[in-house]
């Protein structure tokens, strides 16, 4: 079955520091792959995902490439801002009504001014 | 986008009792809703798949007299942890799929059960 394994936070950053966020997958096939956000009090937005290996994913300054010799998908963000304060969650799998999404612990990234 | 919303944020309860969780899609209608528990620290863990009109589809190992859910309508599931004890305290996080909308899941904000 799917798994995901991504980097324990925290991770505190000042703000224009470059933001990297590992994340490594096991997957029967080739799964989807996404980046999930959580900002505090809601719930989980998707912030990029990627459906084939080489695939990237961007969104809001942030990237993620499907690299499938490395069953990774890292999260890169060249100039971090306060505001993208939260936690990010990778997840591997289906969405939609056939759901088999796996999702890493989480890490949380604090952007200090 | 669309929004899914979560009744209540957070609840602290007695040993013993029953808590409800609702969860909602506001502005889209969702056949189907996905229940998710978090431990701190770790993964989400998918519980059970929520059917409108039908049976819930639970995962292994989580028992589905001890989390009963119902999908009342297209915009609307519930929770209910029966009998609830200490271990039952976690972050329980829904999700519904917007149709037509493959892979993308729209999650509401969470519930914090504490129980005593």
């Amino acid at each position: 079955g799917n798994s995901v394994t991504q980097m324990e936070g925290p991770v505190t950053l000042s703000e224009e520091a470059f933001l990297t966020i590992n994340c490594t997958y096991t997957a029967t096939g080739y799964p989807s792959l996404f980046w999930y956000v959580q900002y505090p009090g809601e719930g989980l937005q998707l912030l990029l995902k990627a459906t084939k290996a080489d695939d990237k994913g961007s969104n809001k300054g942030f990237e993620a490439t499907y690299r499938k010799e490395t069953t990774s998908f890292h999260l890169e963000k060249g100039s971090v801002q306060v505001s993208d304060s939260a936690v990010y969650f990778c997840a591997s799998g289906k969405g939609g009504n056939n759901n088999d999404m796996r999702f890493g612990a989480g890490t949380r990234l604090t952007v200090k001014p | 986008g669309a929004v899914v919303s979560q009744h209540p944020s957070r609840v602290i309860c007695k040993s013993g009792t029953s808590v409800k969780i609702e969860c909602r899609s506001l502005d889209f209608q969702a056949t189907t809703m996905f229940w998710y528990r978090q431990f701190p620290k770790q993964s989400l863990m998918l519980m059970a798949t929520s059917n409108e009109g039908s049976k819930a589809t639970y995962e292994q190992g989580v028992e589905k007299d001890k989390f009963l859910i119902n999908h009342a309508s297209l915009t609307l599931s519930t929770l209910t942890v029966t009998s609830a004890h200490p271990e039952d305290s976690s972050f329980y996080i829904c999700s519904a799929p917007l149709a037509g909308g493959a892979d993308t899941q729209y999650f509401g904000p969470g519930t914090r059960l504490t129980v005593l």
